[in-house]
C-alpha cells in the first residue's frame, strides 16, 4: 500500500498525559499537512511542512502541540498535557508541489478521558 | 478570510433518486481551487474532484456531476441514480492557489444517507 499511513489508528489516554502520532506520507510527496476533525465538523488545518521545514501553523496549534518532520520524510505530532478538548480525529495529508491533490490518511482518533 | 458553507447537515433519500449537495464559498483570492471529498465510515477522506477558479466548465464523471458558478460562489455536487454505497459524509473545500501551501478550508459536511 503506497498511500498515506497513520499510526496509531486509535489512542485513549488520560488527561494530562503526552501522546505522539506518526504520519508516513506518500514517498515522493514533499508537502505534508496535519488537520484536526472534531465530531460533526469538517477538518481544520493545524500545520504544514514543505520537506523538513514547518512553514505554517494555525492558531489552533497551542503551545502544547508540536510537530516535526525530520529529514522531510515521516512526521510526528505530539500533544503534551492532553485535555479533554483535544479529543478528535487527527488527519495527515500529503501532496506533491503546489496545487497537487492532497491524499489523506485514515487518521488517528484520540480520546482523552 | 475564507469560508465554506454547506447548509445541508443531513440528507436522506431512497436509492435511485437524484440528490444535490450544496456548497457556497467566500474568498478574497482571485484564483483558488475548489474540492469535494467523500468520508466513508472508515474515516479516510477520498478525493472526488478539484476545480480551478478560472475554469467554470461543469464536469460529469459517471453518476457524479459538479456545477461551478463563480457568479454565485457555488460549487454544487449532484449524484444521479443514487446507490446505498454513496452513503457517506461529503465535504466541500477551498484552497488558494499560492506558492508554498495548499491549505484546505473545509465546510461542515453533509451526511448523505441512501436508503434501499
Amino acid at each position: 500500500d503506497t498511500g498515506v499511513s497513520q499510526d496509531p489508528r486509535h489512542k485513549i489516554t488520560k488527561r494530562g498525559q503526552n501522546v505522539t502520532f506518526r504520519c508516513d506520507p506518500i514517498s515522493e510527496h514533499n508537502r505534508l499537512y496535519w488537520y484536526r476533525q472534531t465530531l460533526g465538523q469538517g477538518p481544520e488545518f493545524l500545520t504544514y511542512f514543505q520537506n523538513e521545514a514547518q512553514l505554517e501553523k494555525s492558531r489552533l496549534l497551542s503551545d502544547r502541540f508540536s510537530a516535526e518532520r525530520p529529514k522531510g520524510s515521516f512526521s510526528t505530532l505530539e500533544i503534551q498535557r492532553t485535555e479533554q478538548g483535544d479529543s478528535a480525529m487527527y488527519l495527515c495529508a500529503s501532496s506533491l508541489d503546489v496545487g497537487g491533490r492532497a491524499f489523506f490518511g485514515q487518521g488517528t482518533r484520540l480520546t482523552v478521558v | 478570510a475564507q469560508k465554506v458553507t454547506q447548509a445541508q447537515t443531513e440528507i436522506s433519500v431512497v436509492e435511485k433518486e437524484d440528490v444535490t449537495l450544496d456548497c457556497v464559498y467566500e474568498t478574497r483570492d482571485t484564483t483558488y481551487y475548489l474540492f469535494w471529498y467523500k468520508q466513508p465510515p472508515s474515516g479516510e477522506l477520498v478525493f472526488l474532484i478539484r476545480r480551478n477558479s478560472f475554469d467554470e466548465q461543469n464536469e460529469i464523471s459517471g453518476r457524479y456531476s459538479w456545477n461551478f458558478q463563480k457568479s454565485t460562489s457555488s460549487f454544487n455536487f449532484t449524484i444521479t441514480a443514487s446507490q446505498v454505497v454513496d452513503s457517506a459524509v461529503y465535504f466541500c473545500a477551498l484552497s488558494p492557489i499560492i506558492q508554498g501551501a495548499q491549505k484546505l478550508v473545509f465546510g461542515q459536511g453533509t451526511r448523505l444517507t441512501i436508503n434501499p
